[in-house]
């Protein structure tokens, strides 16, 4: 089993609301990862978990609140969000840092 | 800021042809070189990681090449078939240590379309 599977698919929230993204994976990996990819551009890095403890942190405005409760699970909590943080959220993990990364889907944020 | 670029931006070929694409990244402070490929509406998809400079990988039709010291990779798909139409991304990972390991930074990408 090599997916990493992330909910919702799509999301659409208004900037005051309070709305959490969840990243699941059930390979063993201990290192996890949030990327933000707008329209035409690359993913760009957001945060990285390694064993549990937050190893980067991108400096991503604090709306943006990432939380790794255990191996398997990354989520990332948004609040008070602005329209231009309207992207695709996609998440990753790998056995450790450095190693192949295994992506989700991504969700697709709208704020309005 | 670091710089990895990705040539050309999109290519068009017929089903048949075979294909190039060039990943640039810079020569210093190197530990990794991936690919990725991204089909619409799906997951990127891991192709191949590189740590070695005179490092080549195969994976069926598709291969890749890495010059660490010059800061190039190049990635084949010999005989494209419509099916391999997607974005193609390299991703550099950095060898220092400190706040930036475990970080992979992502060209724009390379979109292949394949006509039958």
């Amino acid at each position: 089993d090599t997916e990493v599977t992330q909910t919702p698919k799509h999301l659409v929230m208004g900037m005051t609301n309070k709305k959490s993204l969840k990243c699941e994976q059930h390979m063993g990996h201990r290192a996890m990862y949030w990327y933000k990819q707008k329209a035409k551009k690359p993913p760009e890095l957001m945060f990285v978990y390694s064993y549990e403890k937050l190893s980067i942190n991108e400096s991503v405005p604090s709306r943006f609140s990432p939380e790794c409760p255990n191996s398997s699970l990354l989520n990332l909590h948004l609040h008070a969000l602005q329209p231009e943080d309207s992207a695709l959220y996609l998440c990753a993990s790998s056995r450790v840092l450095k190693n192949i990364q295994y992506f989700g889907a991504g969700t697709r944020l709208s704020v309005l | 800021i670091l710089n990895v670029e990705q040539s050309p931006q999109s290519l068009h070929v017929q089903e048949g042809d075979s294909t190039n694409f060039t990943c640039s990244f810079p020569s210093s402070n190197f530990y990794a070189l991936h690919w990725y490929r991204w089909e619409t509406a799906k997951s990127p998809e891991a192709l191949f990681v590189m740590t070695l400079n005179g490092d080549e990988k195969k994976k069926g039709r598709i291969s890749a090449t890495l010059n660490t010291k010059e800061g190039y990779s190049y990635l084949y798909i010999k005989g494209s078939q419509p099916e391999d139409s997607a974005t193609y991304l390299c991703a550099f990972g950095l060898g220092a240590g400190g706040t930036s390991y475990g970080k992979l930074t992502f060209g724009q990408g390379t979109i292949l379309t394949v006509h039958p």
